[in-house]
């Protein structure tokens, strides 16, 4: 019972450094999304990926660059982090789009402060 | 543009007391729309939800009807209990997919706390 995996739970960056969350979905998935979560301010989209080899911006992408080589991954990267970077990431995915009541899947969660 | 507004918390009910948690929304159309839980240290599940107005979604005890005339989808239990302590989040789809995707637009959360 994988389903959305998200790798590495935990990380404390310093400003300037880069680092890239991976995020793995056994579901055979075709869309895959980041969020950020900040508090008070619910999640935001950061990008989103509709298939293998596309990727879109979302609502929040700056900053943030993504990469989806294999339909089963989308990796978020960050070329140099700021602290305003530091949130809780979640990788999220689901099956179709086709209409708006499909239930989309969440993982853990990866928690990153960037000091 | 679209967009979730929840009732602000944090919520603290004993056990077996009621509870609801308001949620309304601004969107195009009929969106569907969910109920997301958040267990401490865990990432968000799909508690419930709606595709369209009138319908009932149900899961654990909670329940949410989809309002249209008053775009709302509040969250209730008759009876919660201290395992309910937890951050929910009402969302909505949007009617309009862009490129495909969906992409669900939240409220700013809910922390509930339930004392034995």
């Amino acid at each position: 019972n994988a389903g959305v995996t998200q790798t590495p739970k935990f990380r404390v960056l310093k400003t300037g450094q880069s680092m890239t969350l991976l995020c793995a979905q056994d579901m055979n998935h075709e869309y895959m999304y980041w969020y950020r979560q900040d508090p008070g301010m619910g999640l935001r989209l950061i990008h989103y990926s509709v298939g293998e080899g596309t990727t879109a911006k979302g609502e929040v992408p700056d900053g943030y660059n993504v990469s989806r080589l294999k339909k089963q991954n989308f990796l978020l990267g960050l070329e140099s982090a700021a602290p305003s970077q530091t949130s809780v990431y979640f990788c999220a995915s689901s099956l179709s789009a086709k209409h708006t009541g499909n239930t989309i899947y969440f993982g853990e969660g990866s928690w990153l402060t960037v000091v | 543009g679209d967009s979730v507004t929840q009732m602000e918390g944090p919520v603290t009910l004993s056990e077996e007391a009621f509870l609801t948690i308001n949620c309304t929304y601004t969107a195009t159309g009929y969106p569907s729309l969910f109920w997301y839980v958040q267990y401490p240290g865990e990432g968000l599940q799909l508690l419930l939800k709606a595709t369209k107005a009138d319908d009932k979604g149900s899961n654990k005890g909670f329940e949410a009807t989809y309002r249209k005339e008053t775009t709302s989808f509040h969250l209730e239990k008759g009876s919660v209990q201290v395992s309910d302590s937890a951050v929910y989040f009402c969302a909505l789809s949007p009617l309009l997919i862009i490129q495909g995707a969906q992409k669900l637009v939240f409220g700013q959360g809910t922390r509930l706390t339930i004392n034995p």
